[in-house]
């Protein structure tokens, strides 16, 4: 079953605007991470977050982490249209098999106009 | 620069005929999986490897098959392909998860399957 949910589903801003995106989770994890996707491309890595932390920061980016909710934002500061794209949070809640697997929330399409 | 490449980036087949998909990578990493993203969806993983030992989702299809000759490469073998099957189709991979933890995963750009 789909460990993340994502909210909002779709979300289109101004360039220069702020874009928050949140995830929750249902079981305990060992960290969340952060991909983005554009148009028919892979996905890229953004920002892996621990579970014993409450903070990140990349760049432009900012992800939280409250376990006791277990859910996460990720925050994109002065937009810029090429930030439009679709963001996934994924989950590392350890071991199935003999490696680590993520499994992926629903995503966010973020639009940014010019 | 080390990479993940996935080929084709397209491939259209017909109904029922096999059908593989590629990928290589150059991180060495241990660890790669397979992944299917239909359109709006997250990705799903189907299976992975971590080196030669194959795991396999438990709701991965039959139809579904992979294999890894060697480090650097792994397909996707799809046996009979039905229309449900049209997708992205994604590789990625990560380093030995159980030397090095909280490791992220590395993405190709993906196959874009298409059955007619």
């Amino acid at each position: 079953s789909q460990q993340g949910e994502e909210d909002p589903q779709a979300l289109s801003i101004q360039e220069g605007e702020n874009a928050t995106m949140n995830c929750s989770y249902k079981t305990s994890i060992n960290n969340l991470q952060w991909y983005r996707q554009n148009s028919g491309r892979g996905l890229v890595h953004l920002i892996l977050i621990r579970s014993n932390e409450r903070e990140k920061h990349s760049g432009r980016l900012r992800v939280t982490l409250d376990t006791s909710k277990k859910s996460s934002s990720l925050l994109i500061t002065a937009s810029r249209a090429a930030d439009t794209a679709s963001y996934f949070c994924a989950t590392d809640a350890g071991s199935s098999g003999s490696a680590r697997q993520l499994t992926f929330g629903s995503g966010t399409q973020l639009t940014v106009l010019p | 620069d080390a990479m993940v490449i996935q080929n084709p980036r397209y491939q259209v087949t017909q109904f029922g005929k096999p059908v593989t998909l590629s990928c290589s990578q150059t991180l060495n990493h241990n660890v790669m999986y397979w992944y299917q993203q239909k359109s709006s969806q997250a990705p799903k993983l189907l299976f992975h490897y971590y080196d030669k030992d194959f795991n396999n989702e438990a709701d991965t299809p039959d139809n579904f098959q992979s294999r890894r000759p060697n480090t650097s490469f792994c397909f996707l073998d799809i046996r009979s392909p039905g229309l449900g099957d049209a997708a992205m189709y994604l590789c990625a991979t990560s380093r030995d998860i159980w030397t090095f933890s909280n490791q992220p995963q590395h993405f190709g750009d993906g196959t874009r399957l298409s059955i007619l």
